[in-house]
């Protein structure tokens, strides 16, 4: 069973720069895996930051970014807000198919 | 721009079968570019892809799930829908319904707002 990791938690500074990884139990993330990022809040739903490794969603400021970094996808955030406090989650496609959703990081902001 | 919304019981029974559907408005269910995905999140809980379905009638399964899952989509009333059989406490949840862009930007979006199912007697 392919497993998604994700740090369950992090803690970063206002204005201080942060990277949250998303891995896979079975090996290297890579772009044939479409890594995207959500960001939630608590009682909303998700909200689409990142896809296709790198891309940002219209309206997602340029602090956020997404990049491959050694065998795991990674989402940025340069110049954390204090509105940034929020979990984010990955989810890759795994192929025929499938996809799988990371465990999710909540980032303290502080 | 596309909305999404699930509506449905938020209380199930033990064993009772739940069964959730998803209202797509501004867009079409019909889209070829698009599947529809059902996700759910346990309370406190991460988020969990329970699968996807075309069109057509199309689908692809959680293998966790598989065998109480079943999807349907209604192209008249441009819905699609979630049925999950025997359940228990542990498929309490919020379900949400989702886009998945199928083109070579693989990704959910929109998003429905959520719907919080809770199985208890």
């Amino acid at each position: 069973q392919t497993v998604v990791t994700q740090e369950p938690s992090f803690s970063v500074s206002p204005g201080g720069t942060v990277t949250l990884t998303c891995g896979l139990s079975s090996g290297s993330v890579s772009s044939s895996n479409y890594p995207s990022w959500y960001q939630q809040t608590p009682g909303q739903a998700p909200r689409t930051l990142i896809y296709s490794t790198n891309t940002r969603s219209s309206g997602v400021p340029d602090r956020f970014s997404g990049s491959i970094l050694g065998n795991k996808a990674a989402l940025t955030i340069t110049g954390a807000q204090a509105d940034d406090e929020s979990d984010y989650y990955c989810v890759l496609y795994i192929g025929s198919g499938f996809w799988v959703f990371g465990g999710g990081t909540k980032l303290t902001v502080l | 721009q596309v909305q999404l919304q699930e509506s449905g019981p938020g209380l199930v029974k033990p064993s009772e079968t739940l069964s959730l559907t998803c209202t797509v408005s501004g867009g079409s269910v019909s889209s070829g570019s698009y599947y529809w995905s059902w996700i759910r999140q346990p309370p406190g809980k991460g988020l969990e892809w329970i699968g996807y379905i075309f069109y057509s009638g199309s689908t692809n399964y959680n293998p966790s799930l598989k065998s109480r899952v079943t999807f349907s989509v209604d192209t008249s009333k441009n819905q699609f829908s979630l049925k999950l059989s025997s359940v228990t406490a542990a498929d309490t949840a919020v379900y949400y319904c989702a886009r998945v862009i199928m083109t070579s930007n693989l990704h959910y979006d929109p998003w429905g707002q959520g719907t919080l199912v809770t199985v208890s007697s």
